[in-house]
């Protein structure tokens, strides 16, 4: 079994702030995990995924998440945030066999003048 | 480079009625996928497609969910007997093939909302 946690379900920053969203695993096998970003009507976006090739993994728009075993966590930053960074960011895993993402509940950015 | 479209936008149904969500896959994507993400929810899997056939449907939450994908491009998600709790955007995938998520990059589609009324 698989699942996510995203702590927080609303995050405001200023702009130019450091962005931080949260994302806890849970995996009987070893994970692989992704953040999705999605704006207003449209698709989810693939920002990155950890692969097991690095722990630090960078992503699109200057976004980047480190995989940390012993924390479960998968945490995803941004140094500086900007106003277009607001959206709706989205945790999921998934491991073993399976094709299918688990995604957890997602987390709504704001970003404030 | 069209990506993956779902038709309608949106859906306005009666309890108990019948209806039919499309989605068309990037065209050569061997793989397909639905999703259905309530309100304040991650998008929750409900069936996975390799080609015509379905892989797993492990995830469709009972026996008045369908789906279909007879050719291995468009697929039909469809509901028998909506209940107000269908109501939800049912969200669409396509990867270019069916191996593990890690390598096969999930395109979605903008989705398609249903409300039950």
């Amino acid at each position: 079994a698989q699942s996510v946690t995203q702590l927080g379900s609303h995050v405001s920053v200023s702009e130019g702030a450091l962005v931080l969203l949260r994302c806890n695993y849970s995996s009987s096998v070893p994970p692989y995990l992704f953040w999705y970003v999605q704006y207003p009507n449209q698709g989810l976006q693939l920002l990155l995924k950890y692969t097991s090739a690095a722990t630090l993994v960078k992503g699109i728009n200057g976004f980047e998440a480190e995989f940390k075993k012993s924390e479960t966590s998968f945490h995803l930053t941004k140094p500086s945030a900007h106003m277009s960074d607001a959206a709706e960011y989205f945790c999921a895993v998934s491991s073993g066999s399976a094709r299918q993402l688990t995604f957890g509940s997602g987390t709504q950015l704001t970003v404030l003048p | 480079g069209a990506g993956v479209s779902q038709t309608p936008s949106n859906k306005v149904t009666e309890k108990g009625k019948y209806v039919e969500l499309r989605c068309d896959p990037i065209s050569g994507h061997t793989a397909l996928y639905w999703y259905r993400q309530s309100l304040g929810q991650g998008p929750e899997f409900l069936i996975y497609f390799q080609g015509t056939g379905a892989a797993d449907d492990s995830g469709l939450p009972n026996d008045r969910f369908f789906a279909v994908r007879p050719e291995g491009s468009v697929s039909t998600l469809k509901i028998q007997r909506t209940e107000r709790g269908d109501s939800a955007v049912y969200l669409c995938a396509s990867s270019l093939t069916g191996g593990l998520a890690i390598h096969n990059e999930q395109f979605f589609g903008p989705g398609t909302r249903l409300t039950v009324l």
